[in-house]
């Protein structure tokens, strides 16, 4: 078990241009998570998976986003034209649930920094 | 809405001082509440948890305990060390939903 991981762990664009980033979540996982978190803020909810199938979006996802899980294990996320304001750290998490209302932990992974200039 | 309010840092203390962070919520419901720690160059760590109104979460020498009626999961340890230092987040998971609200964290400092 490594553990979650990010890929790229660093990307700076210019302002326009698409990116995308990758997230490997623990194996056996079949929940993802995806947050955001700006310079001096906590992390802010955007979407998760359960096994391919995306079940929750926040409203902060705009349409410039869309996120990805293809075949239930890894999975994308693609911001199309980025603006300034988009610059954070975008962060992974993974977690084992077999279902129902409770929560189960969150693993996270150390997040892709974003730099828009 | 659901969200979290936990004091501001950075909280600086000495080894061995007692340590307190204080964090209130606001929720509909009866939402899980946890501790996550940040350390230097790592992600997010899960520290303790806490899923219903008297638990007490307790890990690492860290304790927490669910106020309902205070609304508050205030984090306590009796004697920090060095190796302390970090960002603490507090955190709910509203009822019935999978995501986690955050605060916007503490950072904390301790010297020998």
């Amino acid at each position: 078990d490594t553990g979650v991981s990010q890929n790229p762990r660093h990307k700076i664009t210019k302002r326009g241009q698409n990116v995308t980033f990758r997230c490997d979540p623990i194996s056996e996982h079949n929940r993802l998570y995806w947050y955001r978190q700006t310079l001096g803020q906590g992390p802010e909810f955007l979407t998760y998976f359960q096994n391919e199938a995306q079940l929750e979006k926040s409203r902060l996802l705009s349409d410039r986003f869309s996120a990805e899980r293809p075949k239930g294990s890894f999975s994308t996320l693609e911001i199309q034209r980025t603006e300034q304001g988009d610059s954070a750290m975008y962060l992974c998490a993974s977690s084992l649930a077999p279902g129902g209302r409770t929560f189960y932990e969150q693993y996270f992974g150390p997040g892709t920094r974003l730099t828009v200039t | 809405g659901n969200s979290v309010t936990q004091m501001e840092g950075p909280v600086t203390l000495s080894e061995e001082a007692f340590l307190t962070i204080n964090c209130t919520y606001t929720a509909t419901g009866y939402p899980s509440l946890f501790w996550y720690v940040q350390y230097p160059g790592e992600g997010l760590q899960l520290l303790l948890k806490a899923t219903k109104a008297d638990d007490k979460g307790s890990n690492k020498g860290f304790e927490a305990t669910y106020r309902k009626e205070t609304t508050s999961f205030h984090l306590e340890k009796g004697s920090v060390q060095v190796s302390d230092s970090a960002v603490y987040f507090c955190a709910l998971s509203p009822t019935g939903f999978q995501k986690l609200v955050f605060g916007t964290g503490t950072r904390l400092l301790v010297s020998p």
